[in-house]
């Protein structure tokens, strides 16, 4: 089993939240781990949006909207990027990745389609 | 504005080596993690292997441990990876990051490598 696990795709309409989860292996318990979220668009490298690791450690990247938020949902075992007020250039893929046994491990990513 | 150049990749026989570097400005190199992350093609990034700013501490995937080198010079601001033992399955882009408190703040625009024969 994967150690993190996203959803391949996720479709929503613009103006509307979309929240990526990011779901952890059984044995691996989210509460001890920072997520690390990041997003690509086709034809460059990956971009750093945001972490959490509880409301009180979390971070924001430089120039990420506000809009873009992290969360967790214990009983899920899963990190959630929520993004709110959708617009058509957040269409991209979405990275989950945590530093697990001293490594960074990427999810297999969430494409997001705004339509 | 950091600024992060990756060159040295390339077409490569399965087997053969071939060694990147990371040409890094506009920070100071010297006190930064760095580390080297893949994306073969139509597929997720994967990490490689990270340095600690005076090249004393390093991590590797177990995918490439005992093939894959990550190395350093703070003298001239650069990175490098050596990689040794290719196969097909480290075809992919190879980008280089600087990595701040555990954040992947900034990458380079990545280096081809192909292994084929």
């Amino acid at each position: 089993q994967a150690v993190l696990t996203q959803p391949s795709s996720l479709s929503a309409s613009p103006g509307a939240s979309a929240s990526l989860t990011c779901t952890l292996r059984s044995d691996i318990n989210v509460g001890t781990y920072g997520i690390y979220w990041y997003q690509q668009k086709p034809g460059s490298p990956p971009q750093y949006l945001l972490n959490y690791k509880s409301d009180s450690d979390k971070q924001q990247g430089s120039r990420v909207p506000s809009r873009f938020s992290g969360f967790k949902d214990a009983s899920a075992n899963a990190g959630i990027l929520l993004i709110s007020g959708l617009q058509f250039e957040d269409e991209a893929d979405y990275y989950c990745m945590i530093w697990h046994s001293s490594a960074w491990v990427f999810g297999g990513g969430t494409k997001l389609t705004v339509l | 504005e950091v600024l992060l150049v990756e060159s040295g990749g390339g077409l490569v026989q399965p087997g053969g080596s071939l060694r990147l570097s990371c040409a890094a400005s506009g920070f100071t190199f010297s006190t930064s993690w760095m580390s080297w992350v893949r994306q073969a093609p139509g597929k997720g990034p994967e990490w490689v292997a990270n340095i600690k700013q005076d090249g004393s501490d390093r991590n590797h995937a177990d995918s490439v441990k005992g093939r894959f080198t990550i190395s350093r010079d703070n003298a001239n601001n650069a990175l490098f990876l050596q990689m040794n033992s290719l196969s097909a399955e480290d075809t992919a882009v190879y980008y280089c990051a600087r990595d701040v408190n555990g954040v992947l703040d900034s990458w380079g625009q990545g280096t081809l490598v192909t292994v084929s024969s």
